[in-house]
């Protein structure tokens, strides 16, 4: 059964700061994994999504890589201001189900 | 486009009332999903649905119905409300759950008294 996990659960870091939020999974065989954003009371939104057969994506200042034989995924974010400040989320779709399993989230705070 | 819908925004129930939470979408998605996000235990799927007339279980099934008898809508109903149902749930589409990424509603606050 994949079980996705999120460390550390918060994080508080000074603007301009680059840093890295880690993602690990327990079941390598994956369709993809994506990242999300959620600000407080809100849905969720989309960062980036990583294809198995992909080793990284980039948007802007985000960068995620996946390396499924370790069975982990991290979030890099350059430059941080405090407009990044939400609760990170990753989550995985495993091979041969159409499920989604999420992890319990990074809440990122970043101080002006 | 609308994106994802979800009506409606907060709603309180007795224990054993019924309800049914909407969610559309304006996309042509064919993948749909419920999830329900509980403090410190992240989303968990409820239910799925890869296209209209096919819907499956996901994590957390119990105490909950869907059907899709379109491509836009993808309902959740509450048979028998319970405490243990007070959560903020959310509705997701995709093109497929695959190859491409999730779009999320605005969620549902439901409380159960």
């Amino acid at each position: 059964k994949q079980e996705v996990t999120q460390i550390p659960a918060a994080l508080s870091v000074p603007e301009g700061e680059n840093l890295v939020l880690n993602c690990s999974f327990t079941d390598s065989a994956i369709y993809n994994l994506q990242w999300f954003r959620q600000d407080p009371g809100k849905g969720l939104t989309s960062l980036l999504l990583i294809q198995s057969s992909q080793r990284e994506q980039t948007s802007g200042r985000l960068n995620a890589s996946l390396d499924k034989s370790s069975g982990r995924s991290t979030l890099y974010i350059a430059a941080s201001q405090p407009g990044d400040s939400a609760t990170y989320l990753c989550a995985a779709c495993t091979s041969g189900t159409y499920k989604y399993i999420f992890g319990t989230g990074t809440r990122l705070k970043v101080l002006a | 486009n609308a994106g994802v819908t979800q009506t409606p925004k907060f709603q309180v129930l007795k224990t054993g009332q019924s309800m049914t939470l909407q969610c559309a979408q304006d996309m042509n998605h064919e993948y749909m999903s419920w999830y329900r996000q509980d403090p410190g235990m992240g989303l968990r799927l409820i239910h799925y649905s890869v296209g209209a007339g096919i819907t499956d279980q996901g994590e957390v099934p119990n105490g909950y119905n869907v059907s899709r008898s379109t491509t836009e809508d993808f309902p959740l109903r509450l048979l028998s409300a319970a405490p243990s149902q007070t959560s903020v749930y959310f509705c997701a589409s995709s093109y497929d759950s695959r190859s491409y990424e999730q779009y999320f509603g605005p969620g549902t606050r439901l409380t159960v008294t």
